[in-house]
């Protein structure tokens, strides 16, 4: 079965830009999390959501929004992108009550 | 009160000993800890996970102690191996709801041969 699949695995960026990170999750898990890993550092979270619907928010600024399709397959945009944005984002999907499952992650350089 | 605090940053252990990563709590919501181990370029990868109505959960090599009491939880992999040498971290949650994990600051465990 595959896994949490995320695109692009890569990204360069200038401050200012816009980006926009995707995930598909595991076939059947209707909970997708996003996660800030900056170097050196543990994910933190940024997002959950279920059913389409946010059930969580880190403390994160408002340039941070995601979204969930009816598919299950999720977006994290980022706006007005600061060099401090810089980061591995993960997303992770999970079925209710079961363990989050990452994906590997897409690497943004901000320059 | 979110905090997860885990020790030590880096460890370094020979093939065949005992690998100790510890790991501190205030949250007294918290009823979910995994623990994830890392390779460079991947994402966090699930070893196990524990709930604090038992007290050691064993898989393997790997076990987990959880002392209720103390808020603390600790990682011990035993027979340590090479294949091993990843970044550990440590985690909490509260199921249900958000599902919001709360992550120590990792370990970078380097087992020589």
């Amino acid at each position: 079965d595959a896994g949490v699949t995320q695109s692009p695995t890569h990204l360069i960026k200038t401050r200012g830009q816009q980006v926009t990170l995707r995930c598909s999750p595991i076939s059947g898990h209707k909970s997708v999390s996003w996660y800030q890993q900056v170097l050196g550092q543990g994910p933190q979270f940024i997002f959950q959501y279920y059913e389409k619907e946010e059930r969580g928010r880190g403390n994160f600024p408002d340039r941070f929004s995601a979204r969930q399709f009816p598919n299950y397959s999720s977006e994290l945009n980022v706006n007005a992108l600061l060099l401090g944005d810089s980061a591995l984002y993960l997303c992770a999907s999970s079925a209710p009550n079961q363990p989050q499952h990452f994906g590997d992650g897409t690497r943004l350089s901000i320059l | 009160q979110q905090q997860v605090k885990q020790s030590p940053q880096s460890l370094i252990v020979q093939k065949g000993g005992i690998s100790i990563i510890n790991c501190a709590y205030e949250n007294t919501a918290f009823d979910y800890f995994p623990w994830y181990q890392q390779f460079p370029g991947k994402g966090p990868a699930l070893l196990i996970a524990i709930r604090p109505d038992v007290s050691e959960k064993k898989e393997g090599r790997f076990t987990i102690s959880f002392n209720k009491s103390a808020k603390q939880f600790s990682l011990h992999i035993m027979d340590s191996q090479p294949g091993d040498s990843a970044t550990y971290f440590c985690a909490a949650g509260i199921q249900g709801g958000s599902e919001k994990l709360v992550f120590g600051k990792g370990t970078k465990l380097t087992v020589n041969p």
